[in-house]
C-alpha cells in the first residue's frame, strides 16, 4: 500500500494477557517509530528502528513491553502481561531517511484496550 | 532537553474566522518544528514543518505558522477556517541533539462552528 498500515485496527484483551500490535511501513523507508497515546495525552516515544542499527530503547515504559523489526520491512510491538495502563493508542510511524529534520508519516493506530 | 506546550487543548471558531493555535516550545539548541493533524480514526499527517531558512513556513490547506526564536513560539494560523479543518492538531519538537526522538505537544482539539 501507499501508506503505513497497522494491525488490529482495535484489540481488546484481559488483564495479564499477551498483545502483538503490527506495523508495515512505507516501502524503502529505512526508520520505524513506535508511539504511545493515551487519551487525552501528547504522544510519547517508545522505541526507534533504523536499519540493522541497534534499536532504541530508551521509551519503552517497562520490560513487558519489546519490538522486532525484520531488515527494513514489518515491525511487531509485543506488550506482554498487559496491564490496564497500557490501554492507549499505538502509532506507529515511519521516514524516508533517519534524523530530526525529516518527516515522519503515520499509521492509523490500534486502539488497546485492557480490562 | 526538548518540550512542547500547547495552549488550549480545545479551541473553536466559526467557520471563516482566523484559526491560531498555540505552541511554545523548549530547546537548547536550534530546533526543527512540525505541525501535524489527525483527523478521525487516521493517523497523523503533517500540515507544515520549519527546519532552516524561512520562519515563516506555509503548508497544506491554508495553514502557515511563523518560527519566533525570541519568544520560542511555533503557533499555526489559517486566515479562514472551514469545516473540513475540525480534527486534533500536535506540535512537534526534534533537534539535533535529540537523537531520533521526536516530543509532541499534548494536542489542541478545533472545533469550527457553522
Amino acid at each position: 500500500g501507499a501508506g503505513v498500515s497497522q494491525s488490529p485496527s482495535n484489540k481488546v484483551t484481559e488483564k495479564g494477557k499477551d498483545v502483538e500490535l503490527r506495523c508495515d511501513p512505507i516501502s524503502g523507508h529505512t526508520a520505524l517509530y513506535w508511539y504511545r497515546q493515551r487519551l487525552g495525552q501528547g504522544l510519547e516515544f517508545l522505541i526507534y528502528f533504523q536499519g540493522n542499527s541497534a534499536p532504541d530503547k530508551s521509551g519503552l515504559p517497562s520490560d513487558r513491553f519489546s519490538a522486532e523489526r525484520t531488515g527494513e520491512s514489518v515491525s511487531t510491538l509485543t506488550i506482554q502481561r498487559t496491564q490496564q495502563e497500557d490501554s492507549a493508542v499505538y502509532l506507529c510511524a515511519s521516514s524516508l531517511v533517519p534524523g530530526p529534520g525529516h518527516e515522519q508519516f503515520f499509521g492509523p493506530g490500534t486502539r488497546l484496550t485492557v480490562l | 532537553a526538548q518540550s512542547v506546550t500547547q495552549l488550549g487543548s480545545h479551541v473553536s471558531v466559526s467557520e471563516g474566522a482566523l484559526v491560531l493555535l498555540r505552541c511554545n516550545y523548549s530547546s537548547s539548541v536550534p530546533p526543527y518544528l512540525f505541525w501535524y493533524v489527525q483527523y478521525p480514526n487516521q493517523g497523523l499527517q503533517l500540515l507544515l514543518k520549519y527546519t532552516t531558512g524561512a520562519t515563516l513556513v506555509k503548508g497544506i490547506n491554508g495553514f502557515e505558522a511563523e518560527f519566533k526564536k525570541s519568544e520560542t513560539s511555533f503557533h499555526l494560523t489559517k486566515p479562514s477556517a472551514h469545516m473540513s479543518d475540525a480534527a486534533e492538531y500536535f506540535c512537534a519538537v526534534s533537534a539535533s541533539n535529540t537523537g531520533n526522538q521526536f516530543y509532541f505537544g499534548t494536542g489542541t482539539s478545533l472545533t469550527v462552528i457553522p
